[in-house]
């Protein structure tokens, strides 16, 4: 079946400190990637997107993230993080035909 | 509108009970989605619609769960005889297509809780 997978589910880091979030997938086909974040109390927002082209795809705020096809991963990275960066993260994955599918996110905690 | 409205925000219902959960995406928008999000739990795909039609239903968790969308715009998600597991924020979102390659836009959710 068709699954995304996020490895951890609760990050505590200290401000400056660099981030990475991982998201793997597992689908044989083509597939469209994202990066949703959901700030305290607000709505999920795209934070960045791979469709296509080269696979280090940079988003809002700093965040970039890397498709890596032959891993089914794309992983999420960010060199310096802030306290305004916690927030609890998503990978997706869009398949063929449209469905997408969520993983089960990654709480982050940035300590100021 | 501007975004994508649900409603109502918040329902407390009793085990047994039927609710409806509506989502108006935004104007112009083809596809429309709807997840379940339980208490600390990531976002579980439910189903889509394209237009009025739903390609992929294979998330409903029971007959209990329907969904229909109308006029290419508002859609409605019913869950007859609550049960306490059905306690949990409903999401919806909407794209400008299937074909495009654009993002979801999600609403604010209904919480629900059954009990």
């Amino acid at each position: 079946a068709q699954s995304v997978s996020q490895h951890n589910h609760h990050v505590i880091l200290s401000e400056a400190a660099s981030l990475e979030l991982g998201c793997n997938y597992s689908y044989g086909g083509t597939v469209n990637l994202f990066w949703y974040v959901q700030y305290p109390g607000q709505h999920l927002q795209l934070l960045l997107k791979y469709f296509s082209g080269d696979p280090l795809v940079k988003g809002i705020k700093g965040f970039e993230a890397e498709f890596i096809k032959s891993k089914f991963s794309f992983n999420l990275r960010k060199p310096s993080v802030q306290w305004s960066d916690t927030a609890e993260y998503f990978c997706a994955v869009r398949l063929q035909g449209g469905k997408l599918i969520f993983g089960q996110g990654t709480e982050l905690s940035v300590k100021p | 509108g501007a975004g994508v409205s649900q409603s109502p925000s918040n329902k407390v219902t009793e085990k047994g009970k039927d609710v409806e959960l509506r989502c108006d995406p935004i104007s112009g928008h083809t596809a429309l989605y709807w997840y379940r999000q339980r208490l600390g739990q990531g976002l579980e795909f439910l189903i889509y619609f394209q237009g009025n039609s739903a390609p992929d239903k294979s998330g409903l968790p029971s007959d209990r769960f329907s969904a229909e969308r109308t006029g290419e715009s508002v859609s409605t998600l019913t869950i007859q005889r609550t049960q306490q597991e059905d306690s949990a924020v409903y999401l919806c979102a909407s794209s400008p297509g299937l074909a495009e390659t654009g993002e979801l836009f999600f609403g604010e959710g209904s919480r629900l809780t059954v009990l």
